[in-house]
């Protein structure tokens, strides 16, 4: 069973385009975070949001967290080519005051063409 | 600071031979997770270490996979013998503990089983 649903799967825009990638689940989540993975290397983490209808500004990246923290969206305006890479969103849920277990979704890989 | 360092990068090994990676994460960080992240898919956590004690293996194939990390500091993860669906990029992450909700990823090892 997949927790978490992220579309969509594979998105090819030109460079200064805006799009919106999302991240869908009916588990409520404590936090959910946001990677970005780029080939041959691990995920970095951009954002963590944990209050239901945060949002939160990464230059010209926008992460929110949805108000019943089931959900998220991540809105990237003027694409560039170097935004290219796979973005994962994951979730956790407290669990005995340990948050260390995080629930990957399968990812959107963006590219961005020059 | 150096990151989580992860070796080899690359293995290709033939089906039944056993192959091991090696882990190193970043200083100070008494938690450390194994992800086995397959082609189109986020990462799924195999096991979670607090210092030398495995508190969270149940992921972890244990017919063929295994796992240590005695001094709480680096860690090798196993496969014995190895199958062809054991293809996947093996990531190694580290936190400061478990109530962290940052972990910081290796770049990986790519395991290919012929």
């Amino acid at each position: 069973t997949q927790l978490l649903e992220q579309s969509p799967q594979f998105l090819s825009i030109q460079e200064g385009e805006n799009l919106t990638v999302y991240c869908n689940s009916s588990s409520v989540f404590s936090s959910l975070q946001w990677y970005r993975q780029e080939p041959g290397e691990g995920p970095v983490l951009l954002v963590t949001v944990v209050t239901g209808g945060e949002v939160k500004k990464l230059k010209r990246l926008t992460f929110q967290f949805g108000d019943a923290r089931k959900d998220s969206s991540l809105h990237i305006t003027a694409a560039q080519p170097g935004d290219t890479g796979l973005y994962l969103c994951a979730g956790t849920k407290n669990s005995g005051g340990s948050n260390y277990k995080l629930t990957f979704g399968k990812g959107t890989l963006l590219t961005v063409n020059p | 600071e150096a990151g989580v360092v992860q070796s080899p990068r690359y293995k290709i090994i033939e089906k039944k031979q056993p192959v091991a990676f090696w882990c190193n994460p970043i200083s100070g960080h008494n938690t450390l997770y194994w992800y086995r992240q397959n082609l189109g898919q986020g990462p799924e956590l195999l096991i979670r270490y607090e210092n030398e004690e495995a508190v969270d293996d149940s992921q972890l194939p244990k017919d063929r996979f295994s796992a240590e990390r005695l001094k709480g500091v680096d860690s090798t993860l196993k496969i014995q013998p190895a199958e062809l669906g054991d293809s996947a990029v093996y990531l190694c992450a580290s936190s400061l503990d478990s109530s962290q909700e940052t972990q910081y990823f290796g770049p990986g090892t790519r395991l290919l089983v012929l």
